[in-house]
């Protein structure tokens, strides 16, 4: 079984309507983050939390938010879906025991289409 | 303001000989870099990482060099066999900034050619 899962992995939608990506895993790691990705711009951070209480925003917040529900969920929100947030979205973790490490392992990634 | 540039879009190679991907950087002094594989449609998935207080790294077929005076990491692959195809993203650790944050590349797409 993968150790970080993303739901769902193709969603498209109409603009305006909510739309929530779930991210999971298994891995017991305390660090997780939702970045977008863009062809030409690469990946940008959107949110990430290192531990159920500690939300933090990233690059590119606006029109996002998260929810931290359990060490291991972590959820992304659209609350009014654009076009412009047509993209590909990954989920990662990192384990705080590493210390400066910060290896993250990444999800497999949703397909978001706004039309 | 901060940057990273991969200086190609995309690298064509010839199998077996060595390939070289650069990643340059400014208004950083990261703690360490992180270089990552990426397939088409899935996520990246760590390869090597390098602290700022060692010269070189190496992993089987793979070598990691990384100059903080230059602002400079280059990232080798060896005898590059056509499963090497991918992009490469570098990553550095924006720590000095107080936070445990990766800054990605926009990576460099690598083919390698029977």
């Amino acid at each position: 079984d993968a150790d970080v899962t993303q739901t769902p992995r193709n969603r498209i939608t109409k603009t305006g309507k909510r739309i929530m990506l779930e991210c999971s895993q298994t891995k017991g790691h305390d660090r997780m983050y939702w970045y977008r990705q863009d062809p030409g711009l690469g990946l940008r951070l959107i949110y990430y939390s290192f531990d159920v209480k500690d939300i933090n925003k990233g690059e590119i917040s606006d029109g996002y938010s998260v929810s931290r529900q359990a060490q291991a969920k972590f959820s992304l929100s659209l609350e009014s879906a654009i076009p412009n947030q047509t993209a590909l979205y990954f989920c990662a973790t990192s384990d705080r025991g590493q210390g400066i490490r910060n290896e993250q392992f990444f999800g497999p990634g949703t397909r978001l289409t706004v039309l | 303001s901060q940057k990273i540039e991969q200086n190609s879009e995309a690298l064509n190679i010839q199998e077996g000989k060595t390939a070289t991907l650069t990643c340059n950087y400014t208004n950083y002094s990261p703690a360490y870099l992180q270089w990552y594989r990426q397939d088409p449609g899935r996520g990246p998935v760590f390869l090597l990482l390098i602290r700022e207080n060692e010269k070189e790294k190496r992993k089987e077929r793979l070598k990691v060099t990384f100059d903080t005076t230059l602002k400079q990491s280059l990232f080798h692959i060896t005898a590059s066999q056509p499963a090497d195809s991918a992009t490469y993203l570098c990553a550095l650790d924006t720590r000095g900034a107080g936070s445990y944050q990766l800054t990605f590349g926009k990576g460099t797409k690598l083919s390698v050619i029977p």
